[in-house]
């Protein structure tokens, strides 16, 4: 069965603290894609990235990184120094190749994340 | 920098009720889709559509949805005879190809039903 769990509901910071929100996935599949997408409190959904399964690197861009492990079929999100303007829903997708004839994204439940100044 | 768009923001309407959320995809994409979200819930894939057919559809969309490209330019979810638990955000997004690429998002269709 596809399925991907974000278990942080919640999570609230300081400005500046770093944080990580955690994506835990299930597949059937041997190649996927791995996303991750914010929803700002104005409701759109923004894309982030996107990592395909035969790529393990992890990626770094400005304050985000994301780590793939493969090996606990997990691709977590790192905010670090982190802003109020981060505040945001931030969900994690998968999305199946062969067992996926058009495509279609598996959202988690997503993790809100408050950032306090 | 293209951008999905969709109409109406917001749409209020009664139970039983017919209602067309439109979509103008991003020009040169191939694959569109159709997504919800209930309020303070994940969001939830409704429908995928590619060359004028749908590719995949999910048990949400029963025989009360269908899609349609009426045009070269336009997308649209229909809900035949609304209920009330069809209350959520409506997402539409594209893509140039399917699992391959990243979809992006309109800014989404709040319905209300009452």
């Amino acid at each position: 069965a596809q399925k991907v769990t974000q278990a942080q509901t919640e999570i609230s910071v300081v400005e500046k603290e770093d944080v990580t929100l955690d994506c835990v996935y299930e597949t059937r599949d041997t190649t996927y894609y791995l996303f991750w997408y914010k929803q700002p409190p104005s409701g759109e959904l923004v894309f982030l990235i996107r990592r395909n399964s035969f790529d393990e690197q992890n990626e770094i861009s400005g304050r985000y990184s994301w780590n793939f492990q493969k090996s606990t079929s997990s691709f977590n999100f790192t905010i670090t120094a982190s802003q109020v303007v981060d505040s945001a829903v931030y969900f994690c997708a998968l999305s199946e190749v062969f067992y996926n004839q058009g495509g279609k994204l598996i959202f988690g439940q997503g993790t809100e994340l408050s950032v306090k100044p | 920098e293209p951008e999905v768009t969709q109409t109406p923001s917001h749409q209020v309407t009664q139970m039983g009720q017919e209602v067309i959320l439109r979509c103008v995809p991003i020009s040169n994409h191939l694959y569109f889709y159709w997504y919800r979200q209930i309020l303070g819930q994940k969001v939830e894939f409704l429908v995928s559509f590619y060359n004028n057919e749908i590719s995949e559809k999910s048990e949400i969309f029963d025989d009360q949805f269908s899609v349609e490209r009426p045009d070269g330019s336009n997308f649209t979810l229909k809900i035949r005879s609304t209920k009330l638990e069809d209350s959520a955000m409506y997402f539409c997004a594209s893509s140039v190809a399917s699992v391959y690429n990243e979809q992006f998002f309109g800014p989404g269709t709040r319905l209300t039903v009452l």
